[in-house]
């Protein structure tokens, strides 16, 4: 049963702390993507892989980190630096090689809050 | 200026009928165009994809791309309670990295 999933669902962060949010990919994609939604807003890129080792900022990276250390896994990082963090953030992957106009396909999302 | 437009609606609609959800983008070379379909509190599932002037059906849903114009437009016919949703628009530009810019999307709204 091929999908991506994410982890946690929802997450609550103190603020100071660093927390890391989960994506896990197993339809063979060579790109993934992660976003932020803020409310009655569109997805904002936050960074993306097109490759395992390589990656590159979006237009939103500030506060935010990521690694590519398998074609399988992109977690991202939201460092204290990020002063507003509280969004829905969502992964997502696609296979530029396949004939599906790069379509991108998402997880269901971690919902993240700052107490 | 946004580089991808669409109404943020409602957009209301009785059962049966056909709803028209539209958007404009600025990259006069973008290549692919995407509708995404976002329930509350889900994540964007993909709808259809269009990349070649005119038309394209799939099921109840037609997508219209006139390149000439910026604009790309998804049909909805015989619209069901259960289209009810906010509709994003995606355009994938002209460079060579894979990324899509979003609109803001456009709430959708049928009424029985």
């Amino acid at each position: 049963d091929g999908g991506i999933t994410q982890s946690p669902k929802y997450l609550f962060r103190k603020e100071g702390q660093n927390v890391t949010l989960s994506c896990e990919q197993n339809l063979n994609h060579d790109a993934m993507y992660w976003y932020r939604q803020d409310p009655g807003q569109g997805l904002r890129l936050i960074y993306y892989s097109q490759i395992v080792n390589d990656f590159q900022k979006g237009d939103i990276a500030e506060g935010y980190s990521v690694s590519r250390e398998k074609k399988e896994s992109f977690p991202l990082t939201v460092t204290s630096a990020q002063k507003n963090p509280t969004a829905f953030y969502l992964c997502a992957s696609s296979n530029p090689l396949r004939g599906e106009a790069d379509t991108q396909y998402f997880g269901p999302g971690t919902r993240l809050t700052v107490l | 200026q946004k580089e991808v437009e669409q109404n943020s609606g409602p957009l209301s609609v009785p059962e049966g009928a056909i709803a028209s959800l539209n958007c404009t983008y600025s990259d006069r070379g973008s290549q692919s165009f995407f509708w995404y379909r976002q329930y509350s509190g889900k994540s964007p599932e993909l709808i259809m994809f269009i990349y070649s002037n005119g038309d394209k059906e799939d099921g109840r849903f037609t997508a219209q791309l006139n390149k000439a114009s910026q604009y790309v437009s998804l049909l909805i016919r015989d619209s069901q309670p259960s289209d009810s949703a906010t509709y994003l628009c995606a355009v994938k530009g002209s460079g060579t990295a894979s990324k899509l810019t979003f609109g803001t999307g456009t709430r959708l709204q049928v009424t029985l």
